[in-house]
């Protein structure tokens, strides 16, 4: 079994300031990870993704997330927030032994709103 | 352009009405899915397919059919849809052997209401 939990439901940070979201995850097996994110009114667009390869894994626009296993966490970071960082944020697994080429399950977290003010 | 699209993107209908919220992807994935998204709750899987004719449940299947006759298209059936079944709606398609780095791509969401 798999699950995901995201550690805040909302996150203020000022423009310019660091952004810190938290993931923590429980896996059976090695798992996936993934973060996305969700614009309002838009649908959901994949931010960066952890694969058994590098722990420090690079996404677009300056987000950045670190697996560590020990901890169970997949925590998203920029060092520097932008107005249009404003959105909800999701934290995914998925259980690799899975992915063998059968069906791909995804568990989502509920979510991290992410709020950055002037 | 690589795409997945739902029709329609909003929905208010009343109980018992029976519906289809279509969904088709351009890129010739195999594994298609449908997820709900409700408040507090993320997003939950409602059910999947690994190919075509080959379907199964997510985690709440209840209330909901699916179809997959052709590898580009996978329907959401409602056919008897109740109130507690008003969510925001995403449809997903990725390669074959998807979850182990490879991305899921959603489409843009229908937004259905159910008086």
């Amino acid at each position: 079994a798999q699950s995901v939990t995201q550690l805040d439901s909302h996150v203020s940070v000022s423009e310019g300031t660091p952004v810190l979201l938290r993931c923590n995850y429980s896996s059976s097996y090695s798992p996936s990870l993934f973060w996305y994110v969700q614009h309002p009114n838009k649908g959901l667009q994949l931010l960066l993704k952890y694969t058994s390869a590098a722990t420090l894994v690079k996404g677009i626009n300056g987000f950045e997330a670190e697996f560590k296993k020990s901890e169970t966490s997949f925590h998203l970071t920029k060092p520097s927030a932008h107005m249009s960082d404003a959105a909800e944020y999701f934290c995914v697994v998925s259980d690799g032994l899975l992915n063998t080429g059968t069906a791909s399950k995804l568990t989502f977290g509920t979510g991290t709103r992410l709020q950055v003010t002037l | 352009e690589a795409q997945v699209t739902q029709n329609p993107r909003y929905l208010i209908t009343v109980t018992g009405k029976k519906l289809t919220v279509t969904c088709s992807q351009n890129m010739n994935h195999e594994y298609m899915s449908w997820y709900r998204q409700d408040p507090g709750l993320g997003l939950r899987q409602i059910y999947y397919s690994m190919n075509v004719e080959v379907t199964d449940k997510g985690d709440v299947p209840e209330g909901y059919k699916v179809s997959r006759k052709e590898k580009r298209n996978f329907p959401l059936i409602l056919e008897s849809p109740s109130p507690n079944q008003t969510s925001l709606y995403f449809c997903a398609s990725t390669p074959r052997g998807g979850g182990l780095g490879n991305e899921q791509f959603f489409g843009p969401g229908t937004r259905l209401t159910v008086l």
